[in-house]
């Protein structure tokens, strides 16, 4: 079975910093890129950056460029979206989702989410 | 503000069509990107529902069709059943922003 399972829920605060995982399985890691994306509370999806775990090429969206990370260790099928200096503003769910290179679309699956949440 | 536009809600008896829209610019899906359309059930990772504007996903009921026109798509959900309940998303990709977007999601009541 092919998935995506993200590491657990997070409690930090203000200026700490975190690393979140997301670990693929059931398929060759290297073969499909990984997007993060972002769910504030009650809020829409936005798209955060992506990488390509096969030579860990990266994209960020403008809104995220510069505040977050993302990186890959294709040897355990792992990506990760770190931050060095939480806020307040960071607290939300966060999704990774696969797809197939040269798609633009999010085809799945989809990681479960890691809750992160930020406050002093 | 999501770049691309959407109703905040709709809603429909069980058996009705709804239909949800997208509104996007020159730069994502007037500039000819494709929509694609998401479903978000209460306490669940977002699922693909709907690809390249109107082709189903395996698994995907064909009571769910899309369609896009100009700088526009659309979801159509006939035969409204009691489990469509949840969040949709549009998404495409936009060009001057060399990146993805989705809609602001548009919550689906069944009466």
């Amino acid at each position: 079975e092919v998935q995506l399972v993200q590491s657990g829920a997070e409690v930090k605060k203000p200026g700490e910093s975190l690393r979140i995982s997301c670990k693929g399985s059931g398929y060759r890691f290297t073969s499909y890129w990984i997007s993060w994306v972002r769910q504030m509370p009650g809020k829409a999806l936005e798209w955060m950056g992506r990488i390509d775990p096969s030579d860990s090429y990266t994209n960020y969206s403008p809104s995220f460029k510069g505040h977050v990370t993302i990186s890959a260790d294709k040897s355990i099928s792992t990506a990760y979206l770190q931050w060095s200096s939480l806020k307040a503003s960071d607290t939300a769910l966060y999704y990774c989702a696969r797809y197939a290179s040269g798609i633009y679309y999010f085809s799945g699956p989809w990681g479960q989410g890691t809750l992160v949440t930020v406050s002093s | 503000q999501s770049v691309l536009t959407q109703p905040p809600s709709v809603s429909g008896a069980p058996g009705q069509r709804v239909t949800i829209s997208c509104t996007g610019s020159s730069s994502n899906i007037g500039a000819g990107y494709d929509v694609h359309w998401y479903q978000q059930l209460p306490g669940t990772a977002p699922k693909l529902l709907i690809y390249v504007n109107n082709n189903r996903p395996s698994g995907v009921p064909d009571r769910f069709s899309g369609s896009k026109s100009g700088t526009s798509a659309s979801l159509a959900i006939t035969g409204l059943q009691a489990e469509d309940e949840a969040d949709y998303y549009c998404q495409s990709y936009d060009s001057s922003l060399s990146g993805y977007v989705f809609g602001a999601g548009t919550k689906v009541t069944v009466l």
